[in-house]
C-alpha cells in the first residue's frame, strides 16, 4: 500500500543533542511537508519542500533544518533541541500545491527532550 | 492570529445520534476545506472536503457544510459510531498556498 512513513515513532533526546526525524513515501508525492503539533493545537508547518525547492515558514526558527535527497526521503534536523521542542512532528504528503490537494500524513514522531 | 478556529475542543454524543463539529475562518480567500480524523498514535486521515464553490458535500454518514457568507463550516455524521471517537481537524486552504488547520475537536461517541 502506498503510504507515508515516519521513524523512529518515540524519540528522545537530550537538551541541546542534535536529533533527526525522518520520513518516507511511496505515493511519488512531489510535495513534502513538516508540522509540529503540540498537545491540544493546531499542526503548525514548519516547512515543505515542492519538488527540491525549499520553502521555509517565516516564524520557524533557525534550529529546525530539512533536507529531501530524493523525491522519498525528507529528513527534519534539529540542531540544538531545546525543551520547547517536544511535541509530535508530522510528516505530510501532497501530490502537487494546487486547487483540491489532499495531504496524506504519516503517523507522526513524538520528540520527548530531557 | 488563529486563521481557522474550531471553538469546542471536545464533543460527547450518543451512538445513533448526529455529530456537528464546527469550523470557522477568518481568510476569505480559502477556497478549499478539509476535515480529517485523527485517532491516538495515529497521523491525521483525510475525510472529506469541500470546495467555496458547494455550500454541500456529502460522502455516507458524513456531510460537511458550508456558508462562505459566516465563513463558516460544519461536519455533520449522522448516525454516530463508537469508532468515529476521534480528534476531528478543520483545515482550510486557498490555490497554491499551504494548508491551514485548527486546533481540533475531540468527539466522544458513547454506547
Amino acid at each position: 500500500d502506498a503510504m507515508v512513513i515516519q521513524n523512529p515513532r518515540y524519540q528522545v533526546t537530550q537538551f541541546g543533542k542534535p536529533v533527526t526525524l525522518s520520513c518516507s513515501q511511496t505515493l511519488n508525492h512531489n510535495v513534502m511537508y513538516w508540522y509540529q503539533q503540540k498537545s491540544s493545537q493546531a499542526p503548525k508547518l514548519l516547512f515543505h519542500y515542492y519538488d527540491k525547492d525549499f520553502n521555509n515558514e517565516a516564524d520557524t526558527p533557525d534550529n529546525f533544518q530539512s533536507r529531501r535527497p530524493n523525491t522519498s526521503f525528507c529528513f527534519l534536523d534539529i540542531r540544538s533541541p531545546g525543551l520547547g521542542d517536544a511535541a509530535m512532528y508530522l510528516c505530510a504528503t501532497s501530490k502537487d500545491r494546487l486547487f483540491q490537494e489532499t495531504q496524506y500524513f504519516g503517523p507522526g514522531t513524538r520528540l520527548l527532550v530531557l | 492570529d488563529q486563521q481557522v478556529k474550531q471553538n469546542s475542543p471536545s464533543l460527547s454524543v450518543q451512538e445513533g445520534r448526529i455529530s456537528i463539529l464546527n469550523c470557522d475562518y477568518t481568510n476569505s480567500m480559502f477556497d478549499y476545506f478539509l476535515w480529517y480524523k485523527k485517532y491516538p498514535a495515529e497521523g491525521p486521515t483525510f475525510l472529506i472536503s469541500i470546495s467555496s464553490i458547494k455550500d454541500k458535500n456529502e460522502d455516507g454518514r458524513f456531510t460537511v457544510f458550508l456558508n462562505k457568507s459566516a465563513k463558516h463550516l460544519s461536519l455533520h455524521i449522522v448516525p454516530s459510531q463508537p469508532g468515529d471517537s476521534a480528534v476531528y481537524f478543520c483545515a482550510a486552504k486557498d490555490y497554491g498556498q499551504n494548508f491551514v488547520f485548527g486546533p481540533g475537536t475531540r468527539l466522544s461517541v458513547l454506547p
